[in-house]
């Protein structure tokens, strides 16, 4: 079967350090991914996507992903945090076989001063 | 264009009561899904549908009912709302179900008493 994985439900970083949010999917087809945010009490923004093209996507932001097919992973890194990044981030994943998405469980983000 | 709208934003329910989210989108998208959020939990799909006229399940479709008449349209329906079904309800478009991402609504924040 198809899943996504996001391995930390929470991830906790000072303002100007990096973040990293790390995400796995087990597949027997080659996948589309995707990053969406969720600011509280609002609905989902795309932060990026990877379909295939370059591995390394960059998205909104200051946001980017590096796909890794040998360890089936789709980490999401940004080189310095701001305060407003401060929300919860999906990993999903989309197979061309399947009828849905599949989104992780999701990371929520904070960020301190 | 307003893209894919959500209504309403709130709801409040007893027991047992039955009602309907609305969902409606103008970009002449052809596949629309309908997801629920709960915490740690991700998105989950409840139904889909591929066109008008068409319609199918989704992981948790239990207690959930959808139609769809127009391509435009695509509401929820709960029969006997349960406290279970307390969620945020997210609707979702795209041109087809290959066409991902697909387009979110602001989503429906929906108690049931």
């Amino acid at each position: 079967a198809q899943s996504v994985t996001q391995l930390d439900s929470h991830v906790s970083v000072s303002e100007g350090t990096p973040v990293l949010l790390r995400c796995n999917y087990s597949s027997s087809y080659s996948p589309s991914l995707f990053w969406y945010v969720q600011h509280p009490n609002k609905g989902l923004q795309l932060l990026l996507k990877y379909t295939s093209a370059a591995t390394l996507v960059k998205g909104i932001n200051g946001f980017e992903a590096e796909f890794k097919k040998s360890e089936t992973s789709f980490h999401l890194t940004k080189p310095s945090a701001h305060m407003s990044d401060a929300a919860e981030y999906f990993c999903v994943v989309f197979w061309e076989a399947g009828t849905a998405l599949i989104f992780g469980k999701g990371t929520t983000l904070s960020v301190s001063s | 264009n307003a893209g894919v709208t959500q209504t309403p934003k709130f709801q409040v329910l007893k027991t047992g009561q039955s009602m309907t989210l609305q969902c409606a989108q103008d970009m002449n998208h052809e596949y629309m899904s309908w997801y629920r959020q709960d915490p740690g939990m991700g998105l989950r799909l409840i139904h889909y549908s591929v066109g008008a006229g068409i319609t199918d399940q989704g992981e948790v479709p239990n207690g959930y009912n959808v139609s769809r008449s127009t391509t435009e349209d695509f509401p929820l329906r709960l029969l006997s709302a349960a406290p279970s079904q307390t969620s945020v309800y997210f609707c979702a478009s795209s041109y087809s179900y290959s066409d991902q991402p697909q387009h979110f609504g602001d989503g429906t924040r929906l108690s049931i008493l």
